[in-house]
């Protein structure tokens, strides 16, 4: 039972080039998240689905893009890395939106 | 709107003593409320949460934490801590079941001492 899977672990980027981070859950979940994590500042939701096909804006959403084509995977992009997204990425998901939320081992991203 | 304070960035405590990490919530609207911990190198984990059922919530590891709607707290406590218990602690508050959008606050590291 592998829970929330995300790809890939780590990665290192030059300014401008794009990437796209991958997150799959094999638990049937119906609600995805995408968050960041800095020092002294918690996790941060970048954006979220409330369903397959259905995506929305978190609290920090400039320079990302999602999609949620399928159920169990929810894709985020950065179309033109620049190093203020240098961070660790969490993906997460839960049943609905007033149950726990599965986390994902992390994406260490780094942008030069 | 909701947000969440966590006071101490950082608390350390002798192994055997209590643990109490706080936190303080504001929401416009009856709060779901949650503590997760992270270990380095991890993603985070659910200890407990808060649902309304009851005040006093009991979690895994020997953790709970109260919900005190007057003091807008929901703070963290294990009698005894265990040296296996040194992580980030985490809590965070949600008000819309629809969207289940977490407000995070900024973590406390807890260090036990032997």
């Amino acid at each position: 039972n592998a829970g929330v899977t995300q790809t890939p672990k780590f990665r290192v980027l030059k300014t401008g080039q794009s990437m796209t981070l991958l997150c799959a859950q094999d638990m049937n979940h119906e609600y995805m998240y995408w968050y960041r994590q800095d020092p002294g500042m918690g996790l941060r939701l970048i954006h979220y689905s409330v369903g397959e096909g259905t995506t929305a804006k978190g609290e920090v959403p400039d320079g990302y893009n999602v999609s949620r084509l399928k159920k169990q995977n929810f894709l985020l992009g950065l179309e033109s890395a620049a190093p203020s997204q240098t961070s660790v990425y969490f993906c997460a998901s839960s049943y609905f939106g007033d149950q726990p939320q599965h986390f994902g081992d992390g994406t260490r991203l780094s942008i030069l | 709107a909701q947000s969440v304070t966590q006071l101490g960035s950082h608390v350390s405590v002798s192994e055997g003593a209590l643990v109490l990490l706080r936190c303080n919530y504001s929401s416009s609207v009856p709060p779901y409320l949650f503590w997760y911990v992270q270990y380095p190198n991890q993603g985070l984990q659910l200890l407990l949460k808060y649902t309304s059922a009851a005040t006093l919530v009991k979690g895994i590891n020997g953790f709970e934490a109260e919900f005190k709607k007057s003091e807008t707290s929901f703070h963290l406590t294990k009698p005894s801590a265990h040296m296996s218990d040194a992580a980030e602690y985490f809590c965070a508050v949600t008000g819309s079941s629809n969207t289940g959008k977490l407000i995070f606050g900024q973590g406390t590291t807890l260090q036990v001492k032997p």
